[in-house]
């Protein structure tokens, strides 16, 4: 099955820095997409990012940017100039497209912005 | 604006019970999923639907099976209910093709005792 590995259980990020959550996958379909979301204290699940496999740039979403390496299957989200808002558990996940359309998620990060 | 609706915030129920969560969408979305959320596991594949009457397997089935009889809802059922199934449950919804947004429900709190 394929499998998200999410190495950084918590992250301690300071305000208006730049932090980097890392993410690899592990797949053998050719045609998949990558996705991060942040979920906050109060539970619900914001997507923030989306990058498909075969596109070519990597993905911006405003200060979240996916760093992109298919040869090495890691997807990496950057996230400029921190806030204290952005504390939360940030997870990545992959869903598989054509016979299989299953989408599964690494373990998470928790993100710490300190003042 | 799509809306997955979780029919029940917080549960508590007794070890044996039968157990149902139910989810909602009104997107005419095709595939929905149950997860269930652990604190240092992640989000955990249960099951996963891509069209009514049609089910997949995850990665945790065992102790729970799923029910979608129409489109726009997907039924969690733990057949009898242990303590090990205390957890946050997930449902999620996604049209099939590429590159569209999955939308969750707020979650579901489920508490065996």
């Amino acid at each position: 099955a394929q499998k998200i590995t999410q190495t950084q259980p918590g992250m301690f990020v300071q305000e208006k820095e730049a932090v980097t959550l890392d993410c690899t996958y592990d797949t053998s379909d050719p045609s998949y997409g990558l996705f991060w979301y942040k979920q906050p204290s109060s539970g619900e699940m914001i997507f923030l990012i989306y990058q498909g496999s075969y596109d070519q740039q990597n993905a911006t979403e405003g200060r979240y940017s996916l760093n992109f390496q298919k040869a090495r299957k890691s997807a990496n989200l950057v996230i400029s100039a921190s806030q204290l808002g952005d504390s939360a558990m940030y997870f990545c996940a992959m869903r598989r497209f054509g016979n299989n359309n299953d989408m599964r998620f690494g373990a998470g990060t928790r993100l710490t912005v300190k003042p | 604006d799509v809306k997955v609706t979780q029919s029940s915030r917080y549960l508590v129920k007794r070890t044996g019970e039968k157990v149902f969560l139910e989810c909602v969408q009104d997107m005419d979305h095709e595939n929905m999923f149950w997860y269930r959320q652990d604190p240092g596991l992640g989000l955990r594949l249960i099951y996963f639907s891509y069209d009514v009457k049609m089910k997949e397997k995850g990665d945790i089935p065992e102790g729970y099976s799923v029910s979608r009889e129409k489109k726009e809802r997907f039924s969690l059922i733990l057949e009898s209910a242990s303590t090990n199934q205390t957890s946050m449950y997930l449902c999620a919804s996604t049209y099939t093709t590429a590159g569209n947004t999955i939308y969750f429900g707020e979650g579901s709190w489920l508490t065996v005792v």
